[in-house]
């Protein structure tokens, strides 16, 4: 059975404070690793796939790795609209909790 | 605007008594699915649908069922709610030929 597990379950920054984000995966066979971003009161809004170990994916400020275990999410000097909290899935179905991140000014 | 649209986006209802929560997308999309997102849990997938007439179940179906008679509903139905229903509900879709997945806005659904 797939398995997605997201650390930390809650990330305070400061402003321009970088950090990262990880997800642990126990799959047979990835077929794709997704991030996405929610923000309050809102459905997931798609960032990020990944396909294979070593493949890494910017935008903005973010930046998505992945290793055959794990993928990390990066938040380059965050800034406060950053936050949201981070959801990952492996092959579409299967998502962690989520990691919610707080940036303050 | 492509988009994913859900209705109601809140609702409180009472055990046993039967609902439908619709979904829709404009974007003719193949695929479409439903999760329910409970604190500390993430997103499960209850049901998905590959095409029209055809759906399958996905980790957490039971108490639910759904239909897809056209290719831009996917509506979810509760025969007879109970309170371990109570929960956020999305409806996704995306295409064949991409990995994109659009959600929708969410339903809170309060079942007492």
């Amino acid at each position: 059975e797939d398995q997605v597990t997201q650390s930390p379950e809650a990330l305070r920054l400061q402003e321009g404070e970088s950090s990262s984000l990880n997800c642990s995966y126990t799959v047979s066979g990835l077929r794709g690793l997704f991030w996405y971003r929610q923000d309050p009161g809102k459905g997931p809004e798609f960032l990020f796939t990944l396909y294979s170990a070593g493949e890494e994916k910017e935008k903005e400020r973010l930046k998505a790795t992945l290793t055959k275990k794990e993928s990390f999410l990066h938040i380059t000097a965050p800034k406060p609209e950053d936050s949201a909290t981070y959801l990952c899935a492996v092959d579409k179905l299967s998502f962690g909790a989520g990691t919610t991140v707080t940036v303050r000014a | 605007e492509a988009q994913v649209t859900q209705n109601p986006r809140y609702l409180i209802t009472v055990t046993g008594k039967k609902l439908t929560v619709t979904c829709s997308q404009n974007m003719n999309h193949e695929y479409m699915s439903w999760y329910r997102q409970d604190p500390g849990l993430g997103l499960r997938q209850i049901y998905y649908s590959m095409n029209v007439e055809v759906t399958d179940k996905g980790d957490v179906p039971e108490g639910y069922k759904v239909s897809r008679k056209e290719k831009r509903n996917f509506p979810l139905i509760l025969e007879s709610p109970s309170p371990n229903q109570t929960s956020l509900y999305f409806c996704a879709s995306r295409g064949t030929s991409t990995d994109t997945q659009y959600f929708g806005p969410g339903t809170r659904l309060t079942v007492l």
